[in-house]
């Protein structure tokens, strides 16, 4: 079946380091999303990815989806502690189910 | 997400035991979900609904049901035939709108453990 993986699994960052997270579908993708949980909490909608080559941006995060729609990445620059929690991307198959990644949790030092 | 209740916060259940979650939503969504969460995991979906009296099976459906007599409410019962059913459940909502253009809402979740 599909599967939405993402990488890394954890990443540990100095506060003021950059971080970024993968995600890689087997299938083409119609839209990507991307949530954040904070440990403790539940999933929060970030932003959402339509069309192939999309990159948006939300203050120090940026978000890209890839050429063929079966990829996208997560940008945080300079990272604060407030940017700790797992982050998720959450793929949309030609079949309309959501498929969530495995999710990558980041911490950050300050 | 404000709109979406879930309860209780934290579940015991005994061996043998049906027990049931609850979510209710007052975002006139008509789409809910309910997924699992396992520590360090990502996010498996369980059993979804795009409309009352209608639900669809999940990639993890076995062990759970649910029922969609409201469009408010969406309750998922873990039954003694699922044998780990210790975790986090998060029940989400998403509008119609574009087919497939919508994100989730998701409540603050039920702790489910075994006793």
């Amino acid at each position: 079946g599909q599967q939405v993986m993402q990488i890394p699994q954890y990443q540990h960052v100095q506060e003021g380091e950059d971080f970024t997270t993968y995600c890689n579908s087997s299938t083409t993708l119609s839209n990507i999303q991307w949530y954040k949980q904070r440990p403790g909490g539940h999933p929060v909608f970030l932003i959402q990815l339509v069309k192939s080559g999309e990159v948006k941006k939300q203050k120090r995060l940026t978000f890209q989806f890839g050429e063929a729609k079966k990829n996208s990445s997560l940008h945080i620059t300079a990272t604060q502690t407030t940017d700790v929690g797992t982050y998720f991307c959450a793929g949309r198959s030609n079949t309309d189910k959501l498929i969530f990644g495995t999710g990558t949790r980041l911490q950050v030092f300050p | 997400d404000g709109g979406i209740t879930q309860s209780p916060k934290y579940l015991f259940r005994k061996e043998g035991q049906n027990v049931t979650l609850s979510c209710e939503q007052n975002l006139n969504h008509d789409a809910m979900y309910w997924y699992r969460q396992d520590p360090g995991q990502g996010l498996r979906l369980i059993y979804y609904s795009q409309i009352v009296n209608d639900f669809q099976k999940g990639d993890i459906a076995e062990g759970y049901s649910v029922s969609r007599e409201k469009k408010e409410s969406f309750p998922l019962t873990v039954t003694s035939a699922q044998k780990n059913p210790t975790a986090f459940y998060l029940c989400a909502t998403s509008g119609r709108g574009l087919r497939g253009n919508q994100p989730q809402h998701f409540g603050d979740g039920t702790r489910l453990s075994i006793l």
